[in-house]
């Protein structure tokens, strides 16, 4: 299994709701990311999780709560968003997070929930 | 300076060509280096990854490091439209943190 699932694969939401995108994977990496990506440009990078704890948060406003709950699991829970969050939220993984030449550090994304803030 | 930029506009080539992206990154401390396609609406899927000086090779695909002058480049031989896409060049930043460049969108034309 090398993939990386994520869900829902599309979302709407207004401005007071709370929801949560999940992502899970199977690969027994202990690496997750959390990229969002805006129409036409690339992806920015939002949360790293290791070894299920928070490694990076790249000052992402305290409306995007990330959760990681186990190895395999990463929740990003959304609450008081804006129209200008409306955005493809990429979910991904890698073995580890080590920056050695191995590969180990390849990324594998999921396909993405796209995300609208009405 | 951006730390990672792709400067050329969208690349049309024709099939059976060689279609030839480049990249270039501002931390010469970077260590490792990925080459990303992305088709319209879908998530970034990896083409290749390189850490050394040189020429990498993987089928129809070459990416091309030189750390001294700070880029990498991919090239794509015998060019095929399912090759139409947006190429997105992405630099560790250390720690995993990915920086990625704008893209390049390449057009094959039959």
């Amino acid at each position: 299994d090398t993939e990386v699932t994520q869900t829902p694969k599309h979302l709407v939401m207004g401005m007071t709701n709370k929801k949560s995108l999940k992502c899970e994977q199977h690969m027994g990496h202990r690496a997750m990311y959390w990229y969002k990506q805006k129409a036409k440009k690339p992806p920015e990078l939002m949360f790293v999780y290791s070894y299920e704890k928070l490694s990076i948060n790249e000052s992402v406003p305290s409306r995007f709560s990330p959760e990681c709950p186990n190895s395999s699991l990463l929740n990003l829970h959304l609450h008081a968003l804006q129209p200008e969050d409306s955005a493809l939220y990429l979910c991904a993984s890698s073995q580890d997070m080590t920056s050695g030449m191995s590969g180990a550090n390849v990324l594998t994304f999921g396909a993405g929930s796209r995300l609208t803030v009405l | 300076q951006k730390e990672v930029e792709q400067n050329s506009g969208p690349l049309s080539v024709p099939e059976g060509a060689i279609a030839s992206l480049n990249c270039t990154y501002s931390d010469r401390g970077s260590q490792s280096f990925f080459w990303y396609r992305q088709y319209s609406g879908k998530s970034p899927e990896l083409i290749m990854f390189i850490y050394s000086n040189g020429d990498k090779e993987d089928g129809r695909f070459t990416a091309q490091l030189n750390k001294a002058s700070q880029y990498v480049s991919l090239l794509i031989r015998d060019s095929q439209p399912s090759d139409s896409a947006t190429y997105l060049c992405a630099v560790n930043r250390g720690n995993n943190r990915l920086a990625f460049g704008k893209g390049n969108q390449v057009v094959v034309i039959p």
